[in-house]
């Protein structure tokens, strides 16, 4: 199987402060790892794309400085939400691309963030 | 820009029944895939179905199946014997290169 995993599974922090999503593959290596926000009864939105050792490409809209996007390695990638604010609550998911015998994508669980 | 519409935002279909979702797209791509994902209450995101579209054969998988018209852009997926367990939000979704996009999601209710 392919597994993308994702921590915290859920945060509360206050405004003005930082938190740091991890996104993981944990068998496979990923070409591009995906963030996406998913609004309560809405769609999933992309956010921004990244490749190992490069920069991420954002979506129109996305500020990236205040959402941090470091693609360390093939298997792992990350997202800071810098100064949260409460219209920064949402539900992030991550998700993993890998070349195997078809090119497949899996998601990882998503983490809740709330911002109070 | 690719955009994805579905045009159902809630169906229902009795247990055991059929039911169909559709979902139409734009593009000026001619090399893409087609997504059909189910979203259960937990939100993780579970493929339910893929189409290539240099493929003209529709994929099934098991109750499962597509309706690719490439020219008219529409790409429905029919649900057969519905199951309790099939109660979920469903998107449609395109990708092209990098590029993948969804729908606005069909909540399917599943009736006893």
């Amino acid at each position: 199987g392919a597994v993308v995993s994702q921590h915290p599974s859920w945060v509360i922090c206050k405004s003005g402060t930082s938190v740091k999503i991890e996104c993981r593959s944990l068998d496979f290596q990923a070409t591009t790892m995906f963030w996406y926000r998913q609004f309560p009864k809405q769609s999933l939105m992309l956010m921004a794309t990244s490749n190992e050792g490069s920069k991420a490409t954002y979506e129109q809209g996305v500020e990236k400085d205040k959402f941090l996007i470091n693609h360390a390695s093939l298997t792992l990638s990350t997202l800071t939400v810098t100064s949260a604010h409460p219209e920064d609550s949402s539900f992030y998911i991550c998700s993993a691309r890998v070349y195997r015998v078809l090119d497949e994508q899996f998601f990882g669980p998503g983490t809740r963030l709330t911002v109070l | 820009a690719q955009t994805v519409t579905q045009s159902q935002p809630e169906m229902s279909v009795q247990e055991a029944e059929t039911v169909t979702l559709s979902c139409t797209y734009d593009t000026s791509e001619s090399d893409y895939y087609l997504f059909w994902y189910k979203q259960p209450p937990s939100r993780q995101m579970i493929l339910v179905i893929r189409q290539e579209a240099y493929k003209q054969q529709n994929a099934t998988e098991n109750r499962f199946s597509v309706n690719f018209q490439k020219a008219a852009k529409s790409f429905s997926l029919k649900i057969s014997d519905s199951q309790l367990g099939d109660a979920a939000m469903y998107f449609c979704a395109y990708r092209s290169d990098n590029d993948m996009r969804f729908g606005a999601g069909t909540r399917l209710t599943v009736k006893p």
